[in-house]
């Protein structure tokens, strides 16, 4: 089975700073792997997806990230972060074959300083 | 934007009661999935459904139940709410296929008292 850690609960940064929100997956087959942002009392919205190709992904609102096989990770970095990105953020992936539902990560809150 | 709605947006409901949350998407997905999240952590599978008459459990164990009779609407129901299901539940949906995202209600925050 799949599994995702995201490795910081919280990540407090200044506003116009840049960030890097870590995910760390585990699979024995191939994976697709998404991040999503839950705002406050909202359901989940993506942010951007990995599925084949490109290793750098590039989503909404200015984020990226980097799928790295070696180290299994797909870690979602913004340059400069505002204060509307104030939420909480999830990592998830899904396999290829079998019953494909999303497995997710414990979220990192990400709280952005004036 | 996506085309999934749960009703309701927040419930309160005492203890014993019976209680059904509403998913429905406009999308024509195949699959569907009720995920629980308790406030600020993780969000669990309670159950899926691949399409009509299909449902299956998910990884955390739930005393709910679903049924899928039509695409579009996958409700869940609690014969007897009890306060240890005070949570958030998120209805999605997906077309069939792994590489395509879910699709996410906004969520109903059920408190039982």
């Amino acid at each position: 089975a799949q599994s995702v850690t995201q490795l910081d609960s919280q990540v407090p940064v200044f506003e116009e700073a840049p960030v890097e929100l870590r995910c760390n997956y585990s699979s024995s087959v191939s994976v697709y792997l998404f991040w999503y942002v839950q705002y406050p009392n909202q359901g989940l919205q993506l942010l951007l997806k990995y599925l084949s190709g490109s290793t750098l992904v590039k989503g909404i609102n200015g984020f990226e990230a980097e799928f790295n096989k070696s180290q299994t990770s797909f870690h979602l970095r913004k340059p400069s972060v505002h204060i509307s990105d104030t939420a909480e953020y999830f990592c998830a992936v899904t396999i290829n074959t079998g019953r494909r539902a999303l497995t997710f990560g414990s979220g990192t809150r990400l709280q952005v300083q004036p | 934007e996506a085309d999934i709605y749960q009703t309701p947006r927040y419930l309160v409901i005492g203890t014993g009661k019976k209680i059904t949350l509403e998913c429905s998407q406009t999308m024509g997905h195949d699959k569907m999935y009720w995920y629980q999240q308790d406030p600020g952590m993780e969000l669990h599978l309670i159950h899926y459904s691949y399409g009509v008459n299909s449902t299956e459990k998910g990884d955390l164990s739930s005393e709910s139940t679903v049924s899928r009779i039509r695409t579009e609407h996958f409700p869940l129901t609690l014969e007897s709410a009890r306060p240890s299901h005070t949570s958030q539940y998120l209805c999605a949906s997906s077309r069939t296929g792994g590489d395509t995202e879910a699709f996410f209600g906004q969520g109903t925050r059920l408190t039982v008292v």
